[in-house]
């Protein structure tokens, strides 16, 4: 049972472009969504996370939104940096519900081309 | 250190034997996490410590995983008579008083042969 998925294992996207990746959930009892990054040999690095009051949350180049009606969120990545070639993960808790464990889509493999 | 710290950072044994991972996490964080990444695959949660509270034990796969903390310190992940489905990357996390996010070591790769 995959609440959280993200269809895409690979994307590529030429610098400076906007890379956009996304994510579906099927729980309706997530109300918190992190994106994580995630180099070769290193454990994940948290980028962003937006509320479920929310719609939008952004920071520097990264944008995350949310669109609960679907169970959907995206990051967009404007403009594309090669040091930005790495897995991204989504991930959701139900914070609500007192359940503070994380859960992972499969992640995205992002590669920036210069 | 700063960050959450895992050791060992790979470990190689024979099917059969028992391992013990560790994990030390940010000074202050009350909260502890153990998850696992099989290859290709997302990160899948096994256990979370919060404080003195009984631990949420929901994510492990069988009686052959258990975890122990020593108050709001180190953590250990114990796997007896490991299989080779138990090779995986074991990444342990942190954070403040249960909140988010949470701050990730760059974990133990398990190899079972």
């Amino acid at each position: 049972d995959q609440q959280v998925k993200q269809n895409s294992p690979s994307l590529s996207v030429q610098e400076g472009r906007i890379s956009i990746l996304n994510c579906d959930y099927t729980n309706s009892m997530f109300d918190y969504f992190l994106w994580y990054k995630k180099y070769p040999a290193e454990g994940p690095t948290f980028l962003i996370s937006i509320s479920s009051i929310k719609d939008k949350n952004e920071d520097g180049r990264f944008t995350v939104f949310l669109n609960k009606s679907a169970k959907h969120l995206s990051l967009h990545i404007v403009p594309s940096q090669p040091g930005d070639s790495a897995v991204y993960f989504c991930a959701a808790s139900a914070r609500g519900q007192g359940a503070q464990k994380l859960v992972f889509g499969q992640g995205t493999r992002l590669t920036i081309n210069p | 250190g700063a960050g959450v710290s895992q050791s060992p950072s790979n470990k190689v044994t024979e099917k059969g034997k028992d391992v013990e991972l560790r994990c030390d996490p940010i000074s202050g964080h009350t909260a502890l996490y153990w998850y696992r990444q099989r290859l290709g695959q997302g990160l899948e949660f096994l256990i979370y410590f919060q404080g003195n509270s009984a631990p949420d034990k929901s994510g492990l796969p069988s009686d052959r995983f258990s975890a122990e903390r020593t108050g709001e310190s180190v953590s250990t992940l114990t796997i007896q008579r490991t299989q080779q489905e138990d090779s995986a990357v074991y990444l342990c996390a942190s954070s403040p008083r249960g909140g988010q996010p949470q701050h990730f070591g760059d974990g133990t790769r398990l190899s079972i042969l």
